[in-house]
């Protein structure tokens, strides 16, 4: 099946620093891949939608300036957290689309933890 | 707009017991439905989808699912429950055109007793 991976499962950052999320399709290419934000014991929260080659499409809410999102190439898509703050603290996960069948595959998330 | 409803934020069965998961969906336009789970610390893995062909949908680990527009309900069901079922269950919903985006339910995390 199709794998997607992210990097890194977990990091640990101070306030104010940026941390940059990689999201990559292993195994085939994705036009389009999404980030999700999940609170612990909470459902998914669609963030954006990474289309390659052009700006993402962000959700209501959500700050376009603070949850950079690059789309370089069909097999990777970043999320840059900038400035971040206690509040940012999360499990934050991407899904890759296969464009063959529209199916969603998710990565394994990465946690990360705003000092 | 779409939205998910998952009945019961945690279900606890014995194990060998009958698994039932509730979901029910609102959308404006035909859907697609889905049902993933997520284990602790890990991204979702799809169970099964239902995307307007069969309304009885089966999929991995033994797990169905039955599409009834009538009552605008997609339940998950496994007949026998299995100490590695224990996880946290999510349903989804999206459009058949345009973006696809998914809009989950808030989960229900299912508990195994032996």
């Amino acid at each position: 099946g199709a794998v997607v991976s992210q990097h890194p499962s977990r990091v640990i950052c101070k306030s104010g620093t940026s941390v940059k999320i990689e999201c990559r399709s292993l195994d085939f290419q994705a036009t389009t891949m999404f980030w999700y934000r999940q609170f612990p014991k909470q459902s998914l929260m669609l963030m954006a939608t990474s289309n390659e080659g052009s700006k993402a499409t962000y959700e209501q809410g959500v700050e376009k300036d603070k949850f950079l999102i690059n789309h370089a190439s069909l097999t990777l898509s970043t999320l840059t957290v900038t400035s971040a703050h206690p509040e940012d603290s999360s499990f934050y996960i991407c899904s890759a689309r296969l464009d063959r069948n529209n199916e969603q595959f998710f990565g394994p998330g990465t946690r990360l933890t705003v000092l | 707009a779409q939205s998910v409803t998952q009945l019961g934020s945690h279900v606890s069965v014995s194990e060998g017991a009958l698994v039932l998961l509730r979901c029910n969906y609102s959308s404006s336009v035909p859907p697609y439905l889905f049902w993933y789970v997520q284990y602790p610390n890990q991204g979702l893995q799809l169970l099964l989808k239902y995307t307007s062909a069969a309304t009885l949908v089966k999929g991995i680990n033994g797990f169905e699912a039955e599409f009834k527009k009538s009552e605008t309900s997609f339940h998950l069901t496994k007949p026998s429950a299995h100490m590695s079922d224990a996880a946290e269950y999510f349903c989804a919903v999206s459009k058949i055109q345009g973006a696809q985006k998914l809009v989950f339910g808030q989960g229900t995390r299912l508990t195994i007793n032996p």
